[in-house]
């Protein structure tokens, strides 16, 4: 049971090119988040996905896409890094979406644009 | 606005010391708490949480949380730190009947002194 893996663990990017984060969780839970990390600032939601085939915007969504291509999977997309989207990014999954749920992490994509 | 604050940034505590982390949040009504920790380059693990009834929380690791309506607190506690415990420690909060939506504080760096 490996619970939440995201690959890369690491990438340095060009302003300008594009990638993808992949995440993925075998405890078949129904919701799945992508957060950024940045010094001072806590988390911050980029994109959720409350069910298979539903996706809404967090608190900074912009320059991100996402697709939630099966239960398992949740992935985020940077069409056109930017410096401003140096930071760590983490998926994590929880079972219902309810608040009351513990959300579990997965140990974080570290990206670097240059 | 709806906000969570944890005043320390930096906290440096002995080895087999007790601990207080703060927390405090602003919310129309008591929304559900959570503490997460963050040991270096890995992702966040749930220590506890509370939505209602017995404002002491048991969590994992010896932490407990004392909810305070009074002070809209949510403060994290241990009676004597292991060096393992270093770490980063984030409050987390939830409106009440709220999906999907968590909002972190900004983290606490703990240091832990031989």
């Amino acid at each position: 049971n490996a619970g939440v893996t995201q690959t890369p663990k690491f990438q340095v990017l060009k302003t300008g090119q594009s990638m993808t984060l992949q995440c993925a969780q075998d405890m078949n839970h129904n919701s799945m988040y992508w957060y950024r990390q940045d010094p001072g600032m806590g988390l911050r939601l980029i994109y959720y996905s409350a069910s298979e085939g539903t996706t809404d915007k967090g608190e900074v969504p912009n320059g991100y896409n996402v697709s939630r291509l099966n239960k398992r999977e949740f992935s985020l997309r940077l069409e056109s890094a930017a410096p401003s989207q140096t930071s760590v990014y983490f998926c994590a999954s929880s079972d219902s979406g309810s608040g009351a749920d513990t959300q579990y992490f997965g140990p974080g994509t570290r990206l670097t644009v240059l | 606005a709806q906000s969570v604050t944890q005043p320390d940034i930096h906290i440096t505590v002995s080895e087999g010391a007790s601990l207080e982390l703060r927390c405090n949040y602003s919310y129309g009504a008591t929304p559900y708490l959570f503490w997460y920790v963050q040991s270096p380059g890995q992702g966040l693990q749930l220590l506890l949480k509370y939505f209602s009834g017995d404002t002491l929380v048991q969590g994992i690791k010896g932490f407990e949380a004392e909810f305070k309506r009074s002070q809209s607190s949510f403060n994290l506690r241990k009676p004597s730190v292991h060096w393992s415990d270093a770490a980063e420690y984030f409050c987390a909060v939830v409106p009440p009947g709220g999906y999907q939506k968590v909002t972190f504080g900004t983290g606490t760096k703990l240091q832990v002194i031989p």
